[in-house]
């Protein structure tokens, strides 16, 4: 079965601290993700895909086969980071699967 | 980057009236464009794919009766809520890629549906 899973549905963390917004997948192919971001009365846009290996933003992104799991990481949240995400297979040419999305919180 | 365009942004009707929602491709040509529900909650519901010059692809448990999609530009994609009622109130985003993208989804900015 092709699926993406987000565990948490609100992630809250202190200015500062480090984030990790969890992302595991079940798909049989070769697996393309994404971490697609919404601001607060933003459209869904983009953070990072893992075939291009960036960081976005100060965020990064390890696609771990063996655990089939795509987490997102900040090593140091800022408030500006509040938003919602979500965990993306592409599972096909046409075919995008999208997570239940977490809502991160940055407190003061 | 890529520009998707939704109208309107916002939309009340009543119970038993049908609603268009548009979606276009500002300055890309999108063969593919697709259709989500978004939730309450903020969870996000592939509805359907939307395929220029042939029928769109509904995912399971969603009514093609119900939303009718027709995508007769390469711009140009339309969502129709029929004969809405309230349950149908919901947040209407769609997408669409490039062809080279390398995957990257651009959405448009979402229609809010209010069925009274």
């Amino acid at each position: 079965a092709q699926r993406v899973t987000q565990p948490e549905k609100l992630l809250s963390v202190f200015k500062g601290a480090p984030v990790e917004l969890k992302c595991n997948y079940s798909y049989s192919g070769s697996p393309e993700l994404f971490w697609y971001v919404q601001y607060s009365r933003q459209r869904l846009q983009l953070l990072l895909r893992h075939i291009s290996r960036e960081s976005i933003k100060g965020f990064t992104a390890d696609l771990n086969k063996g655990e089939t799991s795509f987490h997102l990481k900040k090593p140091f949240a800022q408030e500006e980071d509040s938003a919602m995400y979500y965990c993306a297979l592409k599972a096909g040419t046409y075919k995008y699967i999208f997570g239940t999305g977490t809502r991160l919180k940055v407190l003061a | 980057g890529a520009v998707v365009s939704q109208h309107p942004s916002r939309v009340i009707c009543k119970s038993g009236t049908s609603v268009k929602i548009e979606c276009r491709s500002l300055d890309f040509q999108a063969t593919t464009m697709f259709w989500y529900r978004q939730f309450p909650k903020k969870s996000l519901m592939l509805m359907a794919t939307s395929n220029e010059g042939s029928k769109a692809t509904y995912e399971q448990g969603v009514e093609k009766d119900k939303f009718l999609i027709n995508h007769a530009s390469l711009t140009l994609s339309t969502l129709t809520v029929t004969s809405a009622h309230p349950e149908d109130s919901s947040f209407y985003i769609c997408s669409a890629r490039t062809s080279s993208s390398l995957g990257e989804l651009f959405f448009g900015e979402g229609s809010r549906l209010t069925v009274l």
